[in-house]
């Protein structure tokens, strides 16, 4: 399977905890989205990458959240200290430049 | 106003009928769009994408967009149980660096 994987798919967490969570892109794709998803919501764009170059970063996530794509291949996404508000999907999502995006599975974050 | 609109829904229709689903959109320099399919619980997967006026058809779907308008609808002729989902209208804006999504349309087609 050359799709985009995502992993843990399910994560709970105790308050105050940090995770991090993994995304391995199709592997032409030089672009690297991350998204989350609430209930009843459209993904929420948190940030990108094109190759190892993170380029836009949502004016709305918290400095608790980091990104990175060290060789321009998979990408981690943290969350310090996390909040009962921070559960919610967070989707990856990869593509060639500006083309259509594709997303993995997911990964479910819940807070306790 | 958000940068894209779609009605919530639910929308429901009944086996065999066409399901039309509207989106609309702010930034009237967008240059790409295109249609997602959620099931609860999953990820979004790519139906359609568009990039010029007109009608765009794959299969059961047809993606129409009216740039002038600033909307773009997709119709599901031959509805099925199984294209019950939710659906995602995405946009890339003028500066082709972020998607933009909808809050999706709930679709049920009853058997």
């Amino acid at each position: 399977d050359t799709g985009v994987s995502q992993n843990p798919r399910h994560k709970i967490t105790k308050r105050g905890q940090n995770v991090t969570f993994r995304c391995d892109p199709i592997s032409e794709h030089n672009r690297l989205y991350w998204y989350r998803q609430t209930l009843g919501q459209g993904p929420e764009f948190l940030t990108y990458f094109q190759n190892e170059a993170q380029l836009e970063k949502s004016r709305l996530l918290s400095d608790r959240f980091s990104a990175e794509r060290p060789k321009g291949s998979f990408s981690t996404l943290e969350i310090q200290r996390t909040e009962q508000g921070d559960s919610a999907m967070y989707l990856c999502a990869s593509s060639f430049l500006a083309s259509e995006q594709y997303f993995g599975p997911g990964t479910r974050l819940t807070v306790t | 106003q958000k940068e894209v609109e779609q009605n919530s829904g639910p929308l429901s229709v009944p086996e065999g009928a066409i399901a039309s689903l509207n989106c609309t959109y702010s930034d009237r320099g967008s240059q790409s769009f295109f249609w997602y399919r959620q099931y609860s619980g999953k990820s979004p997967e790519l139906i359609m994408f568009i990039y010029s006026n007109g009608d765009k058809e794959d299969g059961r779907f047809t993606a129409q967009l009216n740039k002038a308008s600033q909307y773009v609808s997709l119709l599901i002729r031959d509805s099925q149980p199984s294209d019950s989902a939710t659906y995602l209208c995405a946009v890339n804006m003028d500066t082709g660096n972020q998607f933009y999504f909808g809050t999706g349309t709930s679709l049920t087609v009853i058997p």
